[in-house]
């Protein structure tokens, strides 16, 4: 079976640039919850998507948004990219959502220089 | 007061010891808890989950919930150089049956062989 998959692993953009990661989960998975890590701050918890509906919102500025589509795959978008952005974002799939037993991607390593 | 807290460590056990791994919560009524194993540069790989009080048992792993002291631990028997990590508590929220997963700041854990 396979696992979280996220793409792509790493990526430099410039700041003010925009950028779009992907997470794709465990196969028959419904919710994809989004993170942030970083030294300082931990695992930052960014948002949740259900079958395609948003359900819950970490305190990020609205730079920061994501979608899930019909297949269950979903996409994060950063615009106007601070240098305080780079970190590790790692997206978590589970079967029935929050509160249940999650399974992470590889993550994306975000570097904005 | 942070809502889920762990000492950051590091915490050195010679090997074959036991190794115990606290965190405490600030929301009373959360109902899901994780623990979670991050290598160094990998993503979190779930080790347990608990819902309920008492303790739950997994090969060498042993997740205790004691929810009337909002704490939970996560001992290690027979610890292996492999076993060194950083571990991630992580509780649900009991706001609303959709509330968000809150990761604690991890222990750094060293099985000295």
């Amino acid at each position: 079976k396979a696992g979280v998959t996220q793409t792509p692993r790493y990526l430099i953009k410039t700041r003010g640039q925009q950028v779009t990661l992907s997470c794709s989960p465990i196969s028959g998975h419904r919710s994809v919850s989004w993170y942030q890590q970083t030294p300082g701050q931990g695992l930052q918890f960014l948002f949740e998507y259900f079958s395609e509906t948003q359900r819950n919102k970490g305190n990020f500025p609205g730079r920061f948004s994501g979608r899930q589509f019909s297949n269950s795959r979903s996409e994060m978008n950063v615009s106007t990219l601070e240098l305080g952005d780079s970190a590790l974002y790692l997206c978590a799939s589970s079967l029935y959502g929050s509160g249940t037993e999650a399974f992470f991607g590889q993550g994306t390593r975000l570097t904005v220089v | 007061q942070k809502e889920v807290e762990q000492n950051s460590g590091p915490l050195s056990v010679p090997e074959g010891a036991i190794a115990s791994l606290n965190c405490t919560y600030s929301d009373r009524g959360s109902q899901s808890f994780f623990w979670y194993r991050q290598y160094s540069g990998k993503s979190p790989e779930l080790i347990m989950s608990i819902y309920s009080n008492g303790d739950k048992e997994d090969g060498r792993f042993t997740a205790q919930l004691n929810k009337a002291s909002q704490y939970v631990s996560l001992l290690i028997r027979d610890s292996q150089p492999s076993d060194s990590a950083t571990y991630l508590c992580a509780v649900k929220g009991a706001l609303t049956s959709y509330d968000k997963v809150i990761f604690g700041p991890g222990t750094s854990l060293s099985v000295i062989p």
